[in-house]
């Protein structure tokens, strides 16, 4: 079935440091979306992407349309001990549905 | 607005015992969703209602059964309770449209024994 591969699993930072991760899928998404999932809370959007190409800011996170509409990456600059999470890549599935990456995990050091 | 609520926030259940997770939502979206997250897995679409009076099956529906009450509450119910239903359970609903994306409640821990 359809999957949506997120890299890295999985990654320990400093603070202050840029983060990029990335979304690939063996499908054509026409929108991706990135959500950001706080221990013991449920995902909250933070960015979506509906343009091949598009770069889209919401204060230091960046996300990015890749130009074959298979993939995505969100950069994180001047990473904060907040910024730790889960981060997961979504896109729609068919009309009504939609489809979630495995997670990055983001933890920082301070 | 307290957007997609549900209830309860912790549930420990035998094997083989019953129960229904509510899911209520204030802002007047069509389409209401359940998934459920286990570690390591993402979040897996267990049933979806596009519109008040219709559900369809998602990726993981066995055992589970779901009732869209009206177009506020989307309930999953679990009859017989299994171990491998222990999980964290999502409810969320769509803005569609204009602006494509879902908005989640805060989850259901759910320990089957």
């Amino acid at each position: 079935g359809q999957q949506l591969n997120q890299s890295p699993q999985s990654m320990f930072i400093q603070e202050g440091e840029d983060v990029s991760m990335n979304c690939t899928s063996s499908s054509i998404f026409n929108t991706w979306l990135w959500y950001k999932q706080d221990p013991g809370e449920g995902p909250v959007l933070l960015i979506a992407l509906y343009k091949a190409g598009e770069l889209t800011s919401n204060g230091r996170l960046t996300a990015q349309f890749g130009i074959t509409r298979k993939d995505s990456f969100l950069n994180i600059s001047a990473s904060i001990p907040s910024d730790v999470g889960i981060y997961f890549c979504a896109g729609p599935w068919g009309t009504y549905k939609y489809i979630f990456g495995t997670g990055t995990r983001l933890k920082v050091l301070a | 607005n307290a957007g997609v609520t549900q209830t309860p926030k912790f549930q420990v259940l035998k094997t083989g015992q019953s129960m229904t997770l509510q899911c209520a939502q204030d802002m007047n979206h069509n389409s209401m969703y359940w998934y459920r997250q286990d570690p390591g897995m993402g979040l897996r679409l267990i049933y979806y209602s596009a519109s008040e009076g219709t559900t369809d099956k998602g990726e993981v529906p066995n055992g589970y059964n779901v009732s869209r009450l009206n177009k506020r509450e989307f309930s999953l119910r679990l009859e017989s309770a299994a171990p491998s239903q222990t999980s964290v359970y999502f409810c969320a609903n769509r803005a569609g449209a204009v602006v494509e994306t879902q908005y989640f409640g805060p989850g259901t821990r759910l320990l089957v024994l």
